[in-house]
């Protein structure tokens, strides 16, 4: 069985510009997060995804958008970067609400310059 | 509010040792699930234990297993026999009716 896949796996882009992420769940899972790590520090909530739906979302500001596609895979877009947006971005699927535990694709690193 | 705390930023421990990473957390919804993942320094983060509020025993996985006690609300990892392999950071997380929250991390080294 597929894990969750991230792509690109590196992203280096001028700030300013727009960069989107892209995320395939695990077959199954309906749910989406989408996670920020900047080095050396711990994970930040983005965007949960569920059914096409946003369904929460945490304290970035709104040049940080996304989508859930009806195959339940997900893009991530941030628009007019900055240089404090470079870090690696994690995305992980899970079932809806139900037990057991989340898995995380490798992750995309961006990088601004 | 839910909140994950995890007060070691470091441990240190010797090849073969056993070696427990805290980990406590807060909400008040009596459903929620708790989880420990592995980050290695190639930044994947790797599924270790899950433990489900209701579940009565400790949830085990070869090496790892998770000293859950519900009323203190801590979820501590017990890596048992460790190994070279194991240096890494290692994230608690808890998901009530939301994305999975995460605590600050523990980075573990293993010494030869």
């Amino acid at each position: 069985e597929a894990g969750v896949t991230q792509s690109p796996t590196h992203l280096i882009k001028t700030r300013g510009q727009q960069a989107t992420l892209r995320c395939s769940p695990i077959s199954g899972h309906t749910s989406v997060y989408w996670y920020q790590q900047a080095l050396g520090l711990g994970l930040q909530f983005l965007l949960w995804y569920d059914e096409g739906e946003e369904r929460n979302r945490g304290n970035f500001p709104p040049r940080f958008s996304g989508r859930q596609f009806p195959n339940y895979s997900s893009e991530l877009n941030v628009n007019a970067l900055e240089l404090e947006d470079s870090a690696l971005y994690l995305c992980a699927s899970s079932f809806y609400l139900v037990g057991g535990g989340a898995f995380f694709g490798q992750g995309t690193r961006l990088t601004v310059v | 509010a839910q909140k994950i705390t995890q007060t070691q930023p470091g441990m240190f421990v010797q090849e073969k040792e056993a070696v427990t990473l805290d980990c406590t957390y807060d909400t008040s919804d009596p459903s929620y699930g708790l989880f420990w993942y592995k980050q290695p320094s190639s930044g994947e983060m790797i599924f270790l234990i899950y433990q489900g509020s209701y579940d009565q025993q400790n949830a085990t996985e070869g090496r790892y297993s998770l000293n859950f006690q519900k009323a203190r609300k801590s979820a501590n990892l017990v890596i048992s026999a460790s190994q070279l392999g194991d240096s890494a950071m290692y994230f608690c997380a808890m998901r009530v009716s939301s994305a999975p929250i995460f605590g600050t991390g523990t980075r573990l080294k293993v010494l030869a």
